[in-house]
C-alpha cells in the first residue's frame, strides 16, 4: 500500500531534550515536507526537501533540523524542544510536479512539550 | 507563500446540502483540491479540479471552479454525520501546495 509512515504517533517530552520524529515513503516521491498544525492556524511548512541532499526552509523553520540522507526518509530533528513546539506535525511526500494526486500525508505526530 | 482563504466553521442539518468555499490568488495554479481531515486523522485527497475546468462531480461531491474570480467550492449533497471533519483547501504553485486554514463542518441530526 502506498504510504507515508510517520512515527512516533504520540510523544511526550521535556523541555531540552532532543527528539526525532521519522517520516518515510514508499512512493518513490521526490518530493517530502513537513508541516506543523495549530488551531486557528492552519497548515504552516516547516521544511522541505526537493530530492535527496536537497533542503530548503518553509514558512516556520525556526527550532528544526531535518535530512535527507535517502530518497525515502525525511526526519524531523528537535535539537532542544520548547513548549511552543507543541503541536500536531504531518509529514507530506510528492511527486516534483504534484498534479492531479496532490500530497500524500502520514498520519501525524502530536507532540507535547512540558 | 500564496494566500488561500476559507471561511472556517460551518454547520448544517443531516440531509442537507454543504457548501464550502475557498478563494486563492495565485492565478497560475493548475491544480486545486479539496482535503478532509477527520478528527485524530491525517489529510486525504478529497477530489481536485484541473484549473481549465468549471466543475467536476464525483458522487456527492461537486467541485465548482471559477478562475476568473479564483473561486472554488466543494459541494457535498445529503451530507451525513461522517461527513463531520475539517476540509481544506488547497492550490498548487509548481511543487508546493498552498493550503487555506480548514473549514470545520459539523453536521447535526
Amino acid at each position: 500500500e502506498a504510504q507515508v509512515t510517520q512515527n512516533p504517533r504520540y510523544l511526550i517530552t521535556v523541555t531540552g531534550k532532543k527528539l526525532t520524529v521519522t517520516c518515510s515513503q514508499n512512493m518513490n516521491h521526490e518530493y517530502m515536507s513537513w508541516y506543523r498544525q495549530d488551531p486557528g492556524l492552519g497548515l504552516r511548512q516547516i521544511y522541505y526537501s526537493m530530492n535527496v541532499e536537497v533542503t530548503d526552509k518553509g514558512d516556520v523553520p525556526e527550532g528544526y533540523k531535518v535530512s535527507r540522507k535517502e530518497k525515502r526518509n525525511f526526519p524531523l530533528i528537535l535539537e532542544s524542544p520548547s513548549p511552543n513546539q507543541t503541536s500536531l506535525y504531518f509529514c507530506a511526500s510528492s511527486t516534483n510536479t504534484v498534479g492531479a494526486y496532490g500530497y500524500t500525508f502520514g498520519s501525524g505526530t502530536r507532540l507535547t512539550v512540558v | 507563500g500564496e494566500d488561500v482563504e476559507q471561511s472556517l466553521f460551518l454547520s448544517v442539518r443531516e440531509g442537507d446540502s454543504s457548501v464550502i468555499n475557498c478563494t486563492y490568488t495565485d492565478s497560475s495554479s493548475t491544480y486545486l483540491y479539496w482535503y478532509k481531515q477527520e478528527p485524530g486523522a491525517g489529510l486525504q485527497l478529497l477530489t481536485y479540479i484541473f484549473s481549465n475546468m468549471d466543475m467536476k462531480q464525483d458522487q456527492r461531491l461537486t467541485v465548482l471552479l471559477n478562475k476568473k474570480d479564483k473561486h472554488l467550492s466543494l459541494r457535498i449533497a445529503d451530507t451525513q454525520t461522517g461527513d463531520s471533519a475539517i476540509y481544506f483547501c488547497a492550490s498548487n504553485s509548481g511543487y508546493a501546495l498552498n493550503f487555506g486554514k480548514g473549514t470545520s463542518l459539523l453536521v447535526t441530526p
